[in-house]
Order: structure tokens, then C-alpha cells, then sequence
């Protein structure tokens, strides 16, 4: 079975500067997709970035960007340029091809606080 | 475009008794998923529809159902509440079930079970 694993529970940055969080996951599959999602008090889960493990090209949306390491099974999230509005809970999410295309699997999450 | 859709937001319940759940897509999504949130254990996957059939289901005991409708409109079931049923439930959509297309989340239900 797939796992996925977040290895820092809480992180904080200054509003402005960089921040990364970690994720590695486990798989068999050689096809698969990555997702993170953000989850603001709010509740919900907004997605923020999405790599598909057959391309190559790390994925990138404004100020996010993924370092995404097949080989090492890594893929973290870089938010540039760190805003009030980023603080939440953020979810690594793996999505296999062949079972339940459907069936995201989370890991534990990493709660971010931006420092003003 | 309006978002996923779940309704009640907030649901007290007493342990036996039984609940539903429901969760409107995104107009035109036909996939929809349930995942359960807790402290503990994190998001976990429920199941998945399409079509009105179950392609997936996560390991739940057999109290947790779902169904879907011709308008992709979905519910879930939990009969026989228990304590540790408590948690955010979450319904996601997408457009269909192929594996690149991105969920969509719901403010979830919050059920707390007394």
C-alpha cells in the first residue's frame, strides 16, 4: 500500500521569506500523481499544485513550486515570498494510476504560521 | 461557478443512532469522493462514485455507506454511530474518475458524536 509522510508537523516563516516542506512517499506504482493541498481554518481543502510523476519538469503556480525527486520518492513544496494568507495546514496527497483513481492518499499534514 | 456542496455543516449525534450525510459536485462533476478527517488518524479515504457505482471503497466497517444519483448528487451513511465516528467529513469532485483529474473539497460536515 501506498504511504505518504510529512515529517515536519509544525514550520513558521517570516512573512516574506521562503519556507519548504517535506514530503516522501512509498509506492510500487511507476505512474502516479502529486498534489498539495492547503486547509486554512476554513476547513477546506484547496489544491495548490499538482506533479504528474511522468514529466520531469518540476511543477510551478506563482509562488509555489515543487522540487519533485522520483528516484528518492521526494517531493516538497516550496512557497516563495510567504503571505499572511498562506498560514494553514498543508497536505502532501499521492494518487495512483492503476487502483481507485480516485483514491488520494494524505499525509499527516504540516501546519505553517506566517509571522508577520 | 458554484463549489462542492455539503450540507448539514455542523451534526450532533448520540452513539446508535444512525446519519446522513450530503455532498452536491461541482455542476458537471460526476466523481465524487468521502474522506474522513480526524486528529488521530488523519484524512482517510472513504469511497468513491461514478455513474451511480462504487469503483472504491477504503477500509471502513461495513456501518459506512454510500450512494450516488443520476445528478451525481451523493450521501453517505454511518449507522450505529460510535464515539470514534466523530471527525470532519470531507466530499471532493472531479470531472470524471481518470487519475489526473483534480478534486475539488467541500467545507466538510463536522459530526460529533455524544
Amino acid at each position: 500500500a501506498q504511504t505518504v509522510t510529512q515529517s515536519q508537523p509544525e514550520m513558521s516563516v517570516q512573512e516574506a521569506e521562503t519556507v519548504t516542506l517535506s514530503c516522501t512517499y512509498d509506492t510500487s506504482e511507476s505512474d502516479y500523481y502529486l498534489f498539495w493541498y492547503k486547509q486554512p481554518p476554513s476547513r477546506q481543502m484547496i489544491l495548490v499544485i499538482r506533479q504528474e510523476a511522468y514529466k520531469q519538469q518540476n511543477a510551478t503556480e506563482n509562488r509555489f513550486s515543487v522540487n519533485f525527486q522520483k528516484a528518492a520518492k521526494s517531493f516538497s513544496l516550496k512557497i516563495s515570498d510567504s503571505q499572511l494568507g498562506d498560514a494553514a495546514m498543508y497536505f502532501c496527497a499521492y494518487k495512483g494510476v492503476n487502483q481507485g483513481a480516485q483514491k488520494l492518499v494524505f499525509g499527516q499534514g504540516t501546519r505553517l504560521t506566517i509571522n508577520p | 461557478k458554484a463549489g462542492v456542496t455539503q450540507t448539514p455543516r455542523y451534526l450532533i449525534k448520540t452513539r446508535g443512532q444512525q446519519v446522513t450525510l450530503s455532498c452536491s459536485p461541482i455542476s458537471g462533476h460526476r466523481s465524487v469522493s468521502w474522506y474522513q478527517q480526524t486528529p488521530g488518524q488523519g484524512l482517510q479515504f472513504l469511497f468513491e462514485y461514478f455513474s451511480e457505482t462504487q469503483r472504491n471503497k477504503g477500509n471502513f466497517p461495513g456501518r459506512f455507506s454510500g450512494r450516488q444519483f443520476s445528478n451525481s448528487r451523493s450521501e453517505m451513511n454511518v449507522s450505529t454511530l460510535e464515539l470514534g465516528d466523530s471527525a470532519l467529513y470531507l466530499c471532493a469532485s472531479s470531472l470524471g474518475p481518470e487519475g489526473g483529474q483534480p478534486q475539488h473539497f467541500g467545507d466538510g460536515t463536522r459530526l460529533s458524536i455524544l
